[in-house]
């Protein structure tokens, strides 16, 4: 069975510093993405990385993806407030619509 | 380009009683899938619908069931509602192919609450 973790659960930092998010998956995986939810709303995504050695940056948002090792990352660089929200990461069954969440990363920038 | 939309918004109902709730995907989308989200077990995966044929389903009791009408909107339905049913229902559309490198667009979501 296809199991994602993610961590940390939690992550409180100050604006400015850079911090990475991990994502672990259990098995060969066609893709993965990484989406934000803010509190009370749905899912936006960020990425959708499809192959290993895979980087896409948005903003201050950086993910990566090492199939190897069934490992991907996303690195927050110079946080901003704006960035506060949980983070999932997700793997597709092959060739499916079927996503597989991980636990999600809370996190919250401040001053 | 509309994006994902879902009906009711917010739905209270009683134990006992059965609920459906809508989702109508992105124009072009032809595939669907629905998911539960609570906070102690997170994002669960519930269905996937592409061309009117349930194709993925979740582990879930019988009393959640789904379809999907030939314009790709889709519906799913709980019936003998739980108190733990209560959650966040998402319904999700692609442009699913051989070779779709798409992501899925989620929808606003349905709150369910089941008193």
């Amino acid at each position: 069975e296809l199991k994602v973790e993610q961590n940390p659960l939690f992550l409180s930092m100050q604006e400015g510093k850079n911090y990475t998010i991990y994502c672990n998956y259990s098995t060969t995986s066609d893709r993965l993405y990484w989406y934000r939810q803010d509190p009370g709303k749905s899912l936006e995504s960020l990425f959708v990385l499809l192959s290993n050695g895979a980087v896409k940056q948005e903003g201050r948002l950086m993910a990566s993806l090492d199939t190897k090792a069934r490992l991907s990352t996303l690195h927050i660089t110079a946080a901003v407030h704006d960035l506060s929200a949980t983070y999932f990461c997700a793997v597709d069954m092959w060739q499916t619509d079927k996503l597989i969440f991980g636990t999600g990363t809370r996190l919250q920038v401040f001053p | 380009k509309a994006g994902v939309t879902q009906t009711p918004r917010y739905l209270i109902k009683t134990r006992g009683q059965q609920v459906t709730l809508s989702c109508s995907p992105i124009s072009g989308h032809r595939s669907v899938s629905w998911y539960q989200q609570t906070p102690g077990q997170g994002l669960q995966f519930l269905f996937e619908y592409f061309s009117e044929t349930q194709r993925n389903k979740g582990n879930f009791p019988g009393r959640f069931s789904g379809r999907q009408f030939s314009n790709s909107r889709s519906e799913m339905n709980v019936s003998t509602l739980e108190l733990g049913d209560s959650a966040l229902y998402l319904c999700a559309s692609s442009r699913r192919g051989p070779s779709s490198t798409d992501t899925q667009y989620f929808g606003p979501g349905t709150r369910l609450t089941v008193l």
